[in-house]
């Protein structure tokens, strides 16, 4: 069983829609958690970066973290043909043997069409 | 401030062939991570250096190694290539508490 499970898709929404996107993972020391935006043949962009539990808002998207449920979440609103893309959830220990780790999900391949 | 950079960009090796990549990270950033991507696999951590020490390391067979200079400037050397090597090869660089910033990645393909 992998440590960070995340439905690959791929996803095909309308422009305007809203995006959901989920990770779960069986690792209980992660603490932090990020969302990364890769686009065809680039390398990954960081979308959102957040520590432990909450919630945290970016312009059209939010990033939820639910630690009781090892459960995190990406909200993208009135989603546009520009934001189609891979997008791959990251988490990481605090340090000690974890130094400079993220450990990936498979990625979600998403199309917005106009 | 200029992100991470990765030369060459493009790769074309043969088996039994070894490589060496490059990365320079952003100005200031100490920590440089390597991670290996494929179709099959997603993204898989190969290693990790801060200060020229490496601090962390994959599931990886010792063909696969690094290094870090003084500047943070990082080398990975992959030696005696084999076709599974094939892959996007990304570097990350990071400062103290942040996360990791990634370069653009260097596509190695091996025939």
């Amino acid at each position: 069983q992998k440590e960070v499970e995340q439905d690959p898709g791929p996803l095909s929404v309308p422009e305007g829609a809203i995006v959901s996107l989920n990770c779960t993972y069986s690792n209980s020391a992660f603490q932090y958690f990020m969302w990364y935006r890769q686009y065809s043949r680039k390398g990954p962009e960081l979308l959102m970066y957040t520590y432990s539990s909450g919630n945290k808002e970016d312009g059209r998207f939010t990033a939820q973290v639910d630690k009781s449920s090892k459960y995190i979440s990406l909200f993208i609103r009135d989603s546009q043909p520009s934001d189609s893309a891979t997008y791959l959830c990251a988490m990481m220990n605090a340090g000690g043997t974890s130094y400079g780790k993220l450990t990936f999900g498979q990625g979600t391949i998403l199309t917005v069409h106009p | 401030k200029a992100g991470v950079t990765q030369t060459p960009r493009y790769l074309i090796k043969t088996r039994g062939q070894q490589v060496t990549l490059s990365c320079s990270p952003i100005s200031g950033h100490r920590s440089v991570s390597w991670y290996q991507q494929t179709p099959g696999q997603g993204l898989q951590f190969l290693f990790e250096y801060f200060s020229e020490t490496q601090r962390n390391k994959g599931n990886f067979p010792g063909r696969f190694s690094g290094r870090q200079f003084s500047n943070s400037r990082s080398e990975m050397n992959v030696s005696t290539l084999e076709l599974g090597d094939s892959a996007l090869y990304l570097c990350a660089s990071s400062s103290v508490g942040d996360t990791q910033y990634f370069g653009p990645g260097t596509r190695l393909t091996v025939l």
